[in-house]
């Protein structure tokens, strides 16, 4: 069956870097793209962006830019997103999900990021 | 960007009863070239990722029990829940995916009364 594996629960510092990874099982993974999407404490879902992972295109949401990136490795069907310049209300569940035609039809587990001084 | 705003915030009700949520979308978010409206529905429960419930504003996801269904033209769109069940409570979000950023509503929180 299709699944997305996340790393696990970070802390880190305000100013600090955060790189989470994403391993994919159960389908082809140069076939679909990955969307990143993140959830703070007690609030709603945000989107932040999206990756083909056949020809690397990104799309990112304009809040972010500057400060994350997505990548890929098809050589171990993983996907990563790398937030910089860590700030608090960055705390949050980071959810790596297949995308298929724009909507997310598998998740991972998700990965709480916490940043604290 | 597309902003999407979904009715009621929360919504208690008994078990059997019809639950409906409503989201409503800032702009069109139906592509004219294949008529397909992008709007989808995820629910979330409690510690869990969300779950893809509809797609197309309509298309229920392979296992997803018939007694949700997703409707809607326009900008107004409806994700019904026939008879309410003890495991429906979660909250549930729409998203579309029209246009980047694939923006979600703020969600509804389906308690039981």
């Amino acid at each position: 069956q299709v699944l997305l594996v996340q790393s696990g629960a970070e802390v880190k510092k305000p100013g600090a870097a955060v790189k989470v990874s994403c391993k994919a099982s159960g389908y082809s993974f140069s076939i679909y793209g990955i969307t990143w999407v993140r959830q703070a404490p007690g609030q709603g879902l945000e989107w932040m962006g999206w990756i083909s992972v056949h020809n690397g295109d990104t799309n990112y949401t304009q809040n972010l830019q500057g400060r994350f990136t997505m990548t890929t490795d098809t050589s171990t069907n993983t996907a990563y997103m790398e937030l910089r310049g860590l700030r608090s209300d960055d705390t949050a569940v980071y959810y790596c999900a297949r995308l298929r035609w724009g909507h997310s039809d598998a998740w991972g587990q998700g990965t709480l990021v916490t940043v604290s001084s | 960007d597309i902003v999407m705003t979904q009715s009621p915030d929360s919504l208690a009700l008994s078990l059997g009863e019809r639950a409906t949520i409503n989201c409503k979308s800032s702009q069109s978010v139906l592509y004219s070239s294949n008529n397909k409206y992008y709007l989808a529905w995820y629910q979330q429960k409690p510690g869990q990722p969300p779950k893809l419930l509809i797609y197309w504003a309509s298309t229920r996801q392979s296992g997803v029990p018939d007694r949700f269904s997703g409707s809607g033209s326009g900008t107004d769109f409806t994700l019904t829940i026939s008879s309410l069940q003890a495991e429906d409570v979660a909250v549930y979000y729409c998203q579309q995916y029209y246009l980047t950023p694939y923006s979600f509503g703020q969600g509804t929180k389906l308690e039981i009364k």
